[in-house]
């Protein structure tokens, strides 16, 4: 069965520094892979997407995303964080073609920012 | 920006009540999600359609709860009756093809007391 695991439940980041979120997924076959960020109280808000073609893909708001067949992983970075981005984070895999297309999300990585 | 319109934002019922959670998805969008997020379980996809027919309804319990598609500018997520642990946070999304992603609303926050 497909599977999101966000190892990190919680991470807490001085602004101005940069940041890593970890994804790994498990999936068979070429997955869709997706970031969505909440901010409290919010729905979620589609940072970027991966399903073909270049594995390094920018998304919204500064925010890029590399994918990595052998690691299985599709890790979220930005350069410099600023105190905006505080917000929970997803990553979600989706299948592909048919009457499929649902997203499988992680159970979210939680950005703290420090001033 | 088109958007994802989900009513009532909050809703606050007893035990045993009937509740419906509407959605309106973008106009144009073939595919509409529902999904329930709680702090234990994180997201849950409870059901899908595409073209307004189910396509997955597997993670719903079947008992209590139903979702349909009356038309393409309306989703409907009822639960009856409703249960303490139904409360959570309700979310519909809709898209035209995974490869665009998808759009969220803000959701329906559902406290079951």
């Amino acid at each position: 069965a497909q599977s999101v695991t966000q190892p990190d439940i919680h991470i807490t980041v001085s602004e101005g520094a940069s940041l890593e979120l970890r994804c790994n997924y498990s999936y068979g076959a070429t997955p869709y892979l997706f970031w969505y960020v909440q901010s409290p109280g919010q729905g979620l808000q589609l940072l970027l997407k991966y399903f073909s073609g270049d594995t390094l893909v920018q998304g919204i708001k500064g925010f890029e995303a590399e994918f990595k067949r052998s690691q299985s992983s599709f890790n979220l970075r930005k350069p410099s964080v600023h105190w905006s981005d505080a917000a929970e984070y997803f990553c979600a895999v989706a299948s592909y073609g048919g009457s499929q297309g649902n997203l499988i999300f992680g159970k979210g990585t939680k950005l703290s920012v420090k001033p | 920006d088109a958007r994802v319109t989900q009513t009532p934002r909050h809703k606050v019922t007893e035990m045993g009540q009937e509740v419906t959670m509407r959605c309106q998805p973008i106009l144009g969008h073939n595919t509409v999600f529902w999904y329930r997020q709680t702090m234990m379980q994180g997201l849950e996809l409870l059901a899908y359609f595409r073209n307004r027919a189910p396509l997955d309804d597997s993670g719903m319990p079947k008992d209590r709860f139903s979702a349909e598609m009356p038309d393409a500018t309306l989703a409907t997520l009822k639960i009856q009756p409703s249960e303490p642990r139904d409360s959570a946070v309700y979310f519909c999304a809709s898209g035209l093809d995974m490869s665009f992603g998808y759009t969220f609303g803000s959701g329906t926050r559902l406290t079951v007391v």
